[in-house]
Formats: structure tokens, C-alpha cells, sequence
């Protein structure tokens, strides 16, 4: 399996406060994603990076923002936490447009 | 509409039978096409990958795709119980990765 890392893996917050979660990848894959999972949803794309310093918006973006600084991090911010933001949130990777993906292992977050 | 659409199931087969999941999708660019596999609790893991109109053979797993028709299935011969689980359809249009909600597959001894 591909070397993705998410972390934490669990976490609880308040409504209101930041919360950033890290997606480390040892593969030097050029595209990372992160993605939401919630019951009766499937996996919904939250933002994706074909690059250091290159992010597009997916489908569900709002309240979310990102940063990657290096081929290997790929950061995701919720400003302000909201209850609606409880969720599991996933990170994958590939190495190039149009080929296979990888995951991580999966944050579960709890905004209280 | 949705860019790509699943049955949600759940789907329910008897041990040994065939489990014919099924995915289409709305944009035409798209090359690449997958299917995961994700037990409960867990990280989705790729099964099949298809890139080419036809039919691609992996064990027990045949994956179909139309690109004409913008419809890809995938076939599970001899089902087993370790089967169950959630299937989830992906497709990359445009360098975006994007799922299907997933069809569940229930196998019953």
C-alpha cells in the first residue's frame, strides 16, 4: 500500500474553534485529495491538489480551505467548526492525472 | 445530475451466485475508471481499474465499461460472504477524483 498518513485519526472539538488535519504521503504522488464520508452519502470531494501550491475546489469546499507547501503534505482547515462538519474524513493520493488512488487510513471528526 | 450515479442497494446474493454491480456517469472526458471496495470502518481499497471499452478479468472480478453508453459494471463470480461490502464507483473527469454514494453487497451463506 502507498504511504499515507493521516492524522490525528480521531478528534473531538467545539463549535467554533480551528481544526486542521494533516495527510502525509511518502509516495511523491503528484495529486492528494480529501474527502468527507457520511451515511447515505458515499465520498464527497472537499478540495484536491494536482501540485505544491495548486488546489481546486470539489463539491462540497464551503467552510473548508487548504494548503500544500510540499509534495508530501496536504493540509485541511476548517476556519470554524460546525456540527455539520462531523464527519470521517478521508485523504487519497495518486501519482498522475487519470491513474489509480490510495488512501489513507481516515480521521473520524466529532464537532460538539 | 449527479456525475456518477450508483444503485445504493443494498444488494443481497446467495453464496455462490454472481453479484452484478452496476455505475454510470455523466461526463464524456473521463479515461479512467475504478472500483473500490470499503468494509465497514474502513479505507476504501481499489479492486479493478479500466481504461479501455470492454471487459478486464482480475480473479473473480470482471469489470465492464461503454464509454459510449457511460456505463460501467462490475461482475463478482462465486460470491462469497467476505464479499460484503460497500462498492464504490469512481471516475476521473478532468483530474478530479470522483465517487459514486456506493452500492452495498450483502452475501448470505
Amino acid at each position: 500500500d502507498a504511504g499515507i498518513t493521516q492524522s490525528p485519526r480521531h478528534k473531538v472539538t467545539e463549535t467554533g474553534t480551528p481544526v486542521t488535519l494533516r495527510c502525509h504521503q511518502t509516495e511523491n504522488h503528484r495529486y492528494m485529495y480529501w474527502y468527507r464520508q457520511d451515511p447515505g452519502h458515499g465520498l464527497r470531494l472537499i478540495h484536491y491538489s494536482y501540485g505544491v501550491k495548486d488546489t481546486d475546489k470539489g463539491e462540497v469546499s464551503d467552510g473548508y480551505s487548504v494548503s500544500r507547501s510540499k509534495t508530501e503534505d496536504f493540509l485541511l482547515t476548517l476556519e470554524s467548526a460546525t456540527s455539520s462538519q462531523t464527519s470521517v474524513y478521508f485523504c487519497a493520493t495518486n501519482p498522475g492525472q487519470n491513474t489509480e488512488a490510495f488512501f489513507g487510513q481516515g480521521t473520524r471528526l466529532t464537532v460538539v | 445530475q449527479k456525475e456518477v450515479e450508483q444503485n445504493s442497494g443494498p444488494l443481497s446474493v446467495p453464496e455462490g451466485a454472481i453479484a452484478s454491480l452496476n455505475c454510470t456517469y455523466s461526463d464524456r472526458v473521463s479515461q479512467s475508471f475504478f472500483w473500490y471496495r470499503q468494509y465497514s470502518g474502513k479505507s476504501p481499497e481499489l479492486i479493478m481499474s479500466i481504461y479501455s471499452n470492454g471487459d478486464k478479468e482480475d480473479g473473480r472480478f470482471t469489470a465492464q465499461l461503454n464509454k459510449a453508453s457511460q456505463y460501467v459494471s462490475l461482475l463478482i463470480r462465486d460470491s462469497q460472504p467476505s464479499d460484503s461490502a460497500t462498492y464504490l464507483c469512481a471516475v476521473i473527469p478532468g483530474g478530479k477524483l470522483i465517487f459514486g454514494q456506493g452500492t452495498e453487497l450483502s452475501v448470505k451463506p
